[in-house]
């Protein structure tokens, strides 16, 4: 079934790390996603990750996948104002013409 | 290229009109998507085309819907006597066949109120 399952909200303050966590339940989905969306805007990608590695660090992003648990987090190191936002974590399903399967989306609140 | 672009931006109606909404994707992109978004809630998938052919769509899809991709570049989607339970913002994105390393690219969406 498809089901990505994501916690609501998350407060931290500016200069702390932020941690999002994921779980997803297709275990044949190749690739793995994080999306930034600011209020009234479409979806940015910040990164993704594919199904075979267990991590991926990209500047101040840090993926972790663990595929046998089926959970996905993005850590996001030094976080700032500018990083308050909606977090979405979304999987591809490849049979189907690679369309994304999203959570309903993690607000992220930085404090300064 | 600018991106994905999606016009109009915001759409006002009356429950019961018709409305449509444009999409031009990545020029070179031969996929096109198109996601709905309630809100407090993720973007959920409707359907998608592989150049003029649409391949895949969601039993979201109510009769009442239906896209187009004539030439295989923009697309349309159109809603047919519009329920206030349309009310969402319509996303379109764009992805280069299989390559999907990169993710898709999104566009602004457009925000539809059914009044």
């Amino acid at each position: 079934g498809e089901d990505v399952e994501q916690s609501l909200f998350l407060s931290v303050r500016e200069g702390d790390s932020s941690v999002i966590n994921c779980t997803y339940t297709d275990s044949s989905s190749t690739y793995l996603y994080w999306y930034k969306q600011e209020p009234g805007a479409g979806l940015q990608l910040l990164t993704y990750i594919f199904s075979n590695m267990d991590m991926k660090q990209d500047q101040r992003l840090t993926v972790l996948l663990n595929k046998k648990d089926k959970h996905l987090s993005l850590r996001i190191a030094d976080t700032q104002t500018g990083d308050s936002a909606i977090y979405f974590c979304a999987e591809s399903m490849r049979e189907y013409g690679n369309k994304l399967v999203f959570g309903a989306g993690t607000i992220l609140r930085v404090k300064s | 290229d600018t991106g994905v672009s999606q016009d109009p931006r915001h759409k006002i109606t009356k429950r019961g009109q018709n409305v449509t909404f444009r999409c031009d994707p990545i020029s070179e992109h031969n996929r096109l998507y198109w996601y709905r978004q309630t809100l407090g809630q993720g973007p959920e998938f409707l359907t998608y085309f592989q150049n003029e052919a649409q391949l895949e769509k969601s039993r979201l899809l109510s009769d009442r819907f239906s896209a187009e991709r004539p030439k295989g570049s923009f697309s349309t989607l159109e809603i047919q006597r519009t329920e206030q339970g349309d009310s969402a913002m319509y996303l379109c994105a764009s992805s280069l066949g299989q390559n999907i390393d990169y993710g898709y690219t999104f566009g602004s969406g457009t925000r539809l109120t059914v009044v």
